[in-house]
């Protein structure tokens, strides 16, 4: 059965540092998926990971996929405010299908 | 502008009542899905339907039903035999159920049993 982990579940975070969040899976898969939710709110899609190495970025957010490590990261860069939100990743549990496995989700908290 | 809705943003149920969610989509999408979110937690699966007149059960189905009678359209009733309905309830879509483009949310339903 495909779980998906995700650490830390809950981050507290200064303005402008760095930090890393990881998301570990148990079985091989090659799509990855994250998603920023605020509260009370749906779901934003950030990046769709495909392959082995794959890397992208958008603003102070970079995601990578390891599927060998079956790990992805999502590296927050000089964080802000803005950036306060639960984030998601997702794995794909079937080659053939699109039925995602949700990690529980890591609570972002960026204070000044 | 091309999206997917959900109705009712709030909802409360009695207990012993059936509920019917709804969700619309107007991207084309051929696959659509229903998760369920706890407090605090990630999302589970409760149905999906890779293409009209035909859906499959998630993780967690027992006590809940859907159709899928047109594209569009994928509504989801929460039955009585749902022991703990109060959730938040998420439908989303993408491209295909084969495809590798990311799944689009709805905003979401907030279910309450009184």
């Amino acid at each position: 059965e495909l779980k998906v982990e995700q650490n830390p579940l809950f981050l507290s975070m200064q303005e402008g540092k760095n930090y890393t969040i990881y998301c570990n899976y148990s079985t091989t898969s090659d799509r990855l998926y994250w998603y920023r939710q605020d509260p009370g709110k749906s779901l934003e899609s950030l990046f769709v990971l495909l392959s082995n190495g794959a890397v992208k970025q958008e603003g102070r957010l970079m995601a990578s996929l390891d599927t060998k490590a079956r790990l992805s990261t999502l590296h927050i860069t000089a964080a802000v405010h803005d950036l306060s939100a639960t984030y998601f990743c997702a794995v794909d549990r079937s080659y053939n299908t699109d039925k995602l496995i949700f990690g529980t989700g890591t609570r972002l908290q960026v204070f000044p | 502008d091309g999206g997917i809705t959900q109705s009712p943003k709030y909802l409360f149920r009695k207990e012993g009542q059936n509920v019917t969610l709804s969700c619309e989509q107007n991207l084309n999408h051929d696959a659509m899905y229903w998760y369920r979110q706890d407090p605090g937690q990630g999302l589970r699966l409760i149905y999906y339907s890779q293409i009209v007149n035909d859906f499959q059960k998630g993780d967690i189905a027992e006590g809940y039903s859907v159709s899928r009678e047109k594209k569009e359209s994928f509504p989801l009733t929460v039955t009585s035999a749902q022991k703990n309905p109060t959730a938040f309830y998420l439908c989303a879509s993408s491209i295909s159920a084969y495809s590798t483009d990311t799944q689009y949310f709805g905003p979401g339903t907030r279910l309450t049993v009184l």
